[in-house]
């Protein structure tokens, strides 16, 4: 299987600040990769598709580069609505494989 | 507005077996593949296993293969997965997934626990 390493597991950070999340694939997914935010209680929402394209109705802030085994997910201006919990995903083999996902918090 | 909602969690013991059930609205059943992916507090989220569109194509993790075993019903919009020889290990919150070669959708999930 494909393992997928999220970093880091938290990050504090303040509204307003640029947060970026890395993901490392263990090999090559080329462009096969999702990230995905969820809450407390809710479904996991999904961000990007296809490492960089932004989901319908996620707002622009959100944005995802990297092809390879490197990929990041960077949220330009945190809103208090972002803290919340982080997922890469590939898709790259049928087996989907998951992050361990980084939680996003208030500093 | 793509719905997914499942249903059939609930504690049982070690041994015992679920089904699980997912009703899907809002989109055409019958064209998607779908999923079901868990996470545990412990692992994280957990791929579990995948249908295609007409059942022609079928795969599972190998921690739950041999003992779970999915299936759909086009003309009834649900997906199903039967948990057998259940351990402690499949407690879980079970999501039903839509693919569009990705996971696009995801249900609210039901909880399974497995506990004597």
């Amino acid at each position: 299987d494909i393992q997928m390493t999220q970093s880091p597991s938290t990050l504090s950070a303040s509204v307003g600040d640029r947060v970026t999340i890395t993901c490392r694939a263990s090999q090559s997914i080329s462009s096969y990769l999702a990230w995905y935010q969820q809450k407390p209680g809710k479904a996991p929402r999904l961000l990007i598709y296809k490492a960089s394209s932004l989901e319908s109705g996620v707002p622009s802030r959100f944005s995802g580069s990297g092809s390879g085994t490197e990929f990041t997910l960077t949220i330009s201006s945190l809103q208090p609505d972002d803290f919340a919990t982080y997922y890469c995903q590939q898709y790259n083999s049928y087996s989907w494989t998951f992050g361990q996902g980084t939680k996003v918090e208030i500093k | 507005e793509v719905q997914l909602l499942e249903s059939g969690g609930g504690l049982v013991k070690p041994g015992g077996s679920l089904r699980l059930s997912c009703a899907a609205s809002g989109f055409t059943f019958s064209s998607y593949s779908m999923n079901w992916v868990r996470l545990t507090p412990g692992k994280g989220l957990e791929w579990v296993s995948s249908i295609s569109s007409s059942s022609s194509y079928i795969y599972y993790a190998d921690s739950v293969k041999g003992r779970f075993t999915i299936s759909r019903d086009n003309a009834e919009n649900s997906l199903y997965l039967q948990m057998n020889s259940l351990r402690a290990e499949d407690t879980a919150l079970y999501y039903c997934i839509k693919s569009c070669g990705y996971p696009c959708h995801w249900g609210q999930g039901t909880l399974v626990t497995v506990s004597s």
